[in-house]
């Protein structure tokens, strides 16, 4: 079975702050996904970021990077100099070839508010 | 424009009436998720549909619902004898063959009065 949790809620900062959302997974398999989306208050999810298993190579882009360690079995999500355009539910998900079935399970989301 | 498509976006109907909620994935795209989100509650899985495989039906909740994807595109969720705690916003997804990442719809919110 798969699990994700993200222990945050919600988390509130002043914008410039750096925040960084948590996410611990479960797994049993050897070869797995992790993503990171993002869903505005307009309501649509986007993709945001994408990591194997395989590749525990940290990722920087533009504002936003990512932690991945399995040794923790952490994919943390950390905004730098946040804005208030950064606000919106923040979900982290999983995914493995568990029967051959690629189905994602997602975390709670962790609710981002970046107050001007 | 080239986004999944969702309809309708909102859907206000009575206890015990069935409902179709339709997603028009991005052509190209082989597979098809539909999960369900709750107010302030994450994403439930409902139904996984790959190529021509058979579906995995696993997260539906109840007979009552059900689902079906015709030509390998359009899918159509349907929820027979609506109850009160189906009231959610029911979003489709659907991602392109050699990638696990999902694009999703905008959502059909469905209140059960």
């Amino acid at each position: 079975a798969q699990k994700v949790t993200q222990a945050q809620t919600e988390i509130s900062v002043v914008e410039k702050e750096d925040v960084t959302l948590d996410c611990v997974y479960e797994t049993r398999d050897t070869t797995y996904y992790l993503f990171w989306y993002k869903q505005p208050p307009s309501g649509e999810l986007v993709f945001l970021i994408r990591r194997n298993s395989f590749d525990e190579q940290n990722e920087i882009s533009g504002r936003y990077s990512w932690n991945f360690q399995k040794s923790t079995s952490s994919f943390n999500f950390t905004i730098t100099a946040s804005q208030v355009v950064d606000s919106a539910v923040h979900f982290c998900a999983l995914t493995s070839s568990s029967g051959g079935s690629y189905i994602p399970t997602f975390g709670r989301g962790t609710s981002l508010i970046v107050h001007p | 424009g080239a986004g999944v498509s969702q309809s309708p976006s909102n859907k206000v109907t009575e206890k015990g009436k069935d409902v179709e909620l339709r997603c028009d994935p991005i052509s190209g795209h082989t597979a098809l998720y539909w999960y369900r989100q709750s107010l302030g509650q994450g994403l439930e899985f409902l139904i996984y549909f790959q190529g021509n495989s058979a579906p995995d039906k696993s997260g539906l909740p109840s007979d009552r619902f059900s689902a079906e994807r015709t030509g390998g595109s359009v899918s159509t969720l349907t929820i027979q004898r609506t109850q009160q705690e189906d009231s959610a916003v029911y979003l489709c997804a659907s991602s392109p063959p050699g990638t696990r990442e999902l694009f999703f719809g905008e959502g059909s919110r469905l209140t059960v009065l």
